[in-house]
């Protein structure tokens, strides 16, 4: 049973740019949850979707926006780049609380 | 609001020594308390819970952790630490009222465990 799943792994972004990084829940969670861990730092909550919508947002301007697909996919989106959005981004799926991380995507904007 | 605070950013132990590693959480409601595990360049992997119940818990690798209301404490144990313990270790809260989908975790800033041979 496959986990969690982000694409892509890795990425490099200039300044400025917009960005979108992807996440597959594990099979039969229908909740995600969006993470952005810097550089020796603990995970930060961006915002969770559920039933295609968003239901919870963390302390991140509206540059960061998302959607979820009717298969429960995700992405997250991030305009106008900025050096301090480099970062570790990490989904997680749940359902009915349990949560599943996937592997991250490493964001590092020149 | 909720918090986690994980005192001391590196511990560092003798391969076979206590592993101790402590958290304290800040919760105006009861809590949900979780202990993740990171290896480098990977994702988080749930390492033990607290929910309700039993307050000692025990996980995976041979870890352990005792949820305590009076100190707000949720720390971190293993009897005898192993060259592979060595890792990120997150501590995290949620609130325990909403176990449907609106339940963010909290995290702290996280404690780099060395094992020296």
């Amino acid at each position: 049973d496959a986990g969690v799943t982000q694409s892509p792994t890795h990425l490099i972004k200039t300044r400025g740019q917009q960005v979108t990084l992807r996440c597959s829940p594990k099979s039969g969670h229908d909740t995600v949850s969006w993470y952005q861990q810097a550089l020796g730092q603990g995970p930060q909550f961006i915002f969770q979707y559920y039933e295609e919508e968003e239901r919870q947002r963390g302390n991140f301007p509206d540059r960061f926006s998302g959607h979820q697909y009717p298969n429960y996919s995700s992405e997250l989106n991030v305009n106008a780049l900025l050096l301090g959005d480099s970062a570790l981004y990490l989904c997680a799926s749940s359902f009915t609380g349990g949560y599943t991380f996937g592997s991250g995507t490493r964001l590092t904007v020149v | 609001a909720q918090s986690v605070t994980q005192l001391g950013s590196h511990v560092s132990v003798s391969e076979g020594a206590l592993v101790l590693l402590r958290c304290n959480y800040s919760s105006s409601v009861p809590p949900y308390l979780f202990w993740y595990v990171q290896y480098p360049n990977q994702g988080l992997q749930l390492l033990l819970k607290y929910t309700t119940g039993a307050t000692l818990v025990k996980g995976i690798n041979g870890f352990e952790a005792e949820f305590k209301k009076s100190e707000t404490s949720f720390h971190l144990t293993k009897p005898s630490a192993h060259m592979s313990d060595a890792a990120e270790y997150f501590c995290a809260v949620r609130p325990s009222y909403n176990t449907g989908a609106n339940s963010k975790l909290t995290f702290g800033k996280g404690i780099t465990l060395s094992v020296r041979p």
